[in-house]
């Protein structure tokens, strides 16, 4: 099955909290990532943590953990219209460094 | 913009083919992967190139090659195309292969008619 799996479809008003959420089956991830993709473009990171961390907050944005349960979550504050895209969760090890990716989160904002 | 340059951005070609996918990492990044993403497939991982010596092997296909230069470009060579190799090729590149975030280029789109 799927190492990184994502729910595929999220709408929120703008101006709302937004949570994507993500969970993983290999318990030696050490990295878990954030990336945002908009339509026609690349993958920009948004932000990584490591799994020693629990949380981290990076502006509006806010990253949890939870290893116990494999569960990351990507908090967005007051979500905006230019923040519907794409957001994929990803994990790596410390060996190779290749990231597995889940299957993508669409995030629409609607006005 | 993150620094990581791939051309072309478009490649439109027939079943059969041989093609090029050209990618500049970021400044000062030593590490360079390939990620395919497909609408059936998602985003799989290729392989990757540290400092010119191949690192790691992924979904990669035996029509599929690469290598990266001296000066660090990588060149991803997909030959015998098939239609089912029409998806998005990304080039990612980080300082070393060890848990440093990869930035990612605007990836090439190729088709295959």
């Amino acid at each position: 099955g799927e190492d990184v799996e994502q729910s595929l479809f999220l709408s929120v008003r703008e101006g709302d909290s937004s949570v994507i959420n993500c969970t993983y089956t290999d318990s030696s991830s050490t990295y878990l990532y954030w990336y945002k993709q908009e339509p026609g473009a690349g993958l920009q990171l948004l932000t990584y943590i490591f799994s020693n961390m629990d949380m981290k907050q990076d502006q509006r944005l806010t990253v949890l953990l939870n290893k116990k349960d494999k569960h990351l979550s990507l908090r967005i504050a007051d979500t905006q219209t230019g923040d519907s895209a794409i957001y994929f969760c990803a994990e790596s090890k410390n060996a190779g460094n290749m990231l597995t990716f889940g299957g993508g989160t669409r995030l629409m904002v609607k006005p | 913009d993150s620094g990581v340059t791939q051309t072309p951005k478009h490649l439109i070609t027939a079943t059969g083919q041989r093609v090029t996918l050209r990618c500049s990492p970021r400044s000062g990044d030593l590490s360079v992967y390939w990620y395919q993403q497909s609408l059936d497939q998602g985003l799989q991982f290729l392989i990757q190139y540290y400092n010119g010596e191949e690192r790691a092997k992924g979904n990669i296909l035996e029509r599929f090659s690469a290598q990266q230069f001296p000066d660090l470009h990588s060149e991803l060579n997909l030959s015998s195309l098939e239609l089912g190799d029409s998806a998005l090729y990304f080039c990612a590149s980080s300082v070393t292969g060890g848990g440093q975030p990869q930035h990612f280029g605007d990836g090439t789109r190729l088709s295959i008619l």
